[in-house]
C-alpha cells in the first residue's frame, strides 16, 4: 500500500488560486469517497480542512475546496493568504482487508 | 470541547516498547460511534496511520505494523494507549493520537499536539 502521489512543492502570489494534486488507485481514492485534506503548520498537529472529498468542517473558509475524479483528488485555495503557507497532506481510506488509511506524501504550499 | 494530549517516555532504547498515553478531556472515552487513532510522523516526512481502538474493545491496526502494535483503553481514566514492541531508528517520529469526525467519515477531526520519540541505540 503505497503513499498517495502529491507535488513536492505549490507556490503562488498572495490573492492568487492553487490546487494540490493527490493521486492514488483505484483501490484507494478511485474506490472511496473519504479522501480528506489535513493542513499543518511547523512544529504543529494537521488540521483537517476537507473530508469526504468536498465537504469542509464547520466554520472553516470557503476558500477551500475540494474535488476528485477517478484516482485524483484536488485541494484548491483561493484567495491566497500568508497563513495559508504551510504542509498539506491528503488521505484516503482504503477499505477493509488493507492498512485502512493511506496518506499523501505531502505539499508545502509558499505564499509569495 | 475535546481536547487530547498524548504523554510518555521521549526516549527509548533500541528493541525495547515504546509506551504512549492519549488522555481524552471534553468526551468520555466510552461515547459510542468514535475512532480513537494513533498516527505517526517520521521527522521531515508524511503521515502514517498506525491503528485504532473502537467502542472501547475493537482495535484495527497498519498491516505494516501489527505484529508489534497494541492499542487500549482505560476507561476509568478516559485515556488510550499505545504499545510499540521491539522498536529501532525506524520508529523514531512525532507520535499524534487522533479522534475522527463520527459518522464514518473516516476523517481525523480532533488531534493531540504530538510527542516526539526518539529510538536509541
Amino acid at each position: 500500500q503505497s503513499a498517495l502521489t502529491q507535488p513536492a512543492s505549490v507556490s503562488a502570489s498572495a490573492g492568487q488560486s492553487i490546487t494540490v494534486s493527490c493521486t492514488g488507485t483505484s483501490n484507494d481514492v478511485g474506490t472511496y469517497d473519504f479522501v480528506s485534506w489535513y493542513q499543518q503548520h511547523p512544529d504543529k498537529a494537521p488540521k483537517l480542512i476537507i473530508y469526504e472529498n468536498t465537504r469542509r468542517p464547520s466554520g472553516l473558509s470557503s476558500r477551500f475546496s475540494g474535488s476528485k475524479s477517478g484516482n485524483t483528488a484536488s485541494l484548491t485555495i483561493s484567495g491566497l493568504q500568508p497563513d495559508d503557507e504551510a504542509d498539506y497532506f491528503c488521505c484516503s481510506y482504503a477499505g477493509p482487508g488493507t492498512s485502512l488509511y493511506v496518506f499523501g506524501t505531502g505539499t508545502k504550499v509558499t505564499v509569495l | 470541547q475535546v481536547q487530547l494530549q498524548e504523554s510518555g517516555p521521549g526516549l527509548v532504547k533500541s528493541s525495547q516498547t515504546l509506551s504512549l498515553t492519549c488522555t481524552v478531556s471534553g468526551v468520555s472515552i466510552t461515547t459510542d460511534g468514535y475512532y480513537w487513532n494513533w498516527i505517526r510522523q517520521h521527522p521531515q516526512k508524511g503521515l502514517e496511520w498506525i491503528g485504532y481502538i473502537y467502542n472501547t474493545r475493537h482495535p484495527y491496526y497498519s498491516l505494516s505494523l501489527e505484529s508489534r502494535v497494541t492499542i487500549s483503553v482505560d476507561t476509568s481514566n478516559n485515556r488510550f494507549s499505545l504499545k510499540l514492541t521491539s522498536v529501532t531508528a525506524a520508529d523514531t517520529a512525532v507520535y499524534y493520537c487522533a479522534r475522527d469526525n463520527g459518522g464514518n467519515e473516516h476523517a481525523f477531526g480532533i488531534w493531540g499536539p504530538g510527542a516526539m520519540v526518539t529510538v536509541s541505540s
